[in-house]
């Protein structure tokens, strides 16, 4: 997987609680993703970071927000889990090198919002 | 994994048989392409890409083939083992974006 973690792996949790989802990576590479996978779709793209304080948005991002505060870690939060994000969670990373463009995912965080 | 697979045009196939499987994509400023495999339970993986300036790429078993006249990518696994087994998708970039569209994928079963 890329020298990529996730935490936890699995997470059950009630709705209207708030949940942070972490993505680790020992490749330091400058930028990283988190996506959400569902049945009949593709990969969603929920936020990136180009760099550590740099985020923007992504294809599905309402309810969610990330933060960076280091190179290696990148923090997916939902203030206030609704059922509709129940999903499989990937985290994705990115280096400088050849090709630029491809993405390296992490094993996947499943959560189920009751 | 199981939630993957639901919903997913499917492949079934001997093993020791070739794998054909396809992607049409959407966007025409798209220059260069990915396919990943995705395990059960597991996180997709990188198999091979191809640039827009090529139409064939070799790797490992696998090859991917790039029609960009009808904007299609296949990739082929040649003598499919049961270990092939998984969900299979295309990722496609447009030039200047490091920002891909996923398909949704094509699940691949291979019977010993």
């Amino acid at each position: 997987d890329a020298g990529i973690t996730q935490s936890p792996r699995h997470k059950v949790t009630e709705t209207g609680t708030p949940v942070t989802l972490r993505c680790h990576q020992t490749e330091n590479h400058r930028y990283m993703y988190w996506y959400r996978q569902d049945p009949g779709h593709g990969l969603r793209l929920i936020h990136y970071s180009y760099g550590v304080k740099d985020t923007d948005k992504g294809e599905v991002s309402d309810g969610y927000s990330v933060s960076r505060s280091k190179t290696e870690d990148f923090l997916l939060t939902l203030e206030s889990a609704t059922s509709s994000q129940t999903s499989v969670y990937f985290c994705a990373i990115r280096g400088d090198g050849r090709p630029q463009e491809t993405q390296y995912f992490g094993p996947g965080t499943r959560l189920l919002v009751l | 994994g199981e939630s993957v697979g639901l919903h997913l045009p499917t492949l079934s196939v001997q093993e020791g048989d070739n794998s054909i499987i396809n992607c049409a994509y959407s966007n025409s400023a798209s220059d260069y392409f990915i396919w990943y495999k995705q395990e059960s339970g597991k996180g997709p993986q990188f198999i091979i890409d191809i640039r827009s300036n090529m139409d064939k790429r070799q790797g490992q078993r696998v090859t991917v083939l790039l029609n960009k006249t009808v904007k299609h990518l296949s990739l082929q696994i040649a003598a499919t083992q049961p270990g092939d087994s998984a969900v299979y998708f295309c990722a496609e970039i447009p030039g200047g974006s490091y920002i891909p569209t996923f398909g949704r994928g094509t699940s691949l079963i291979v019977h010993p």
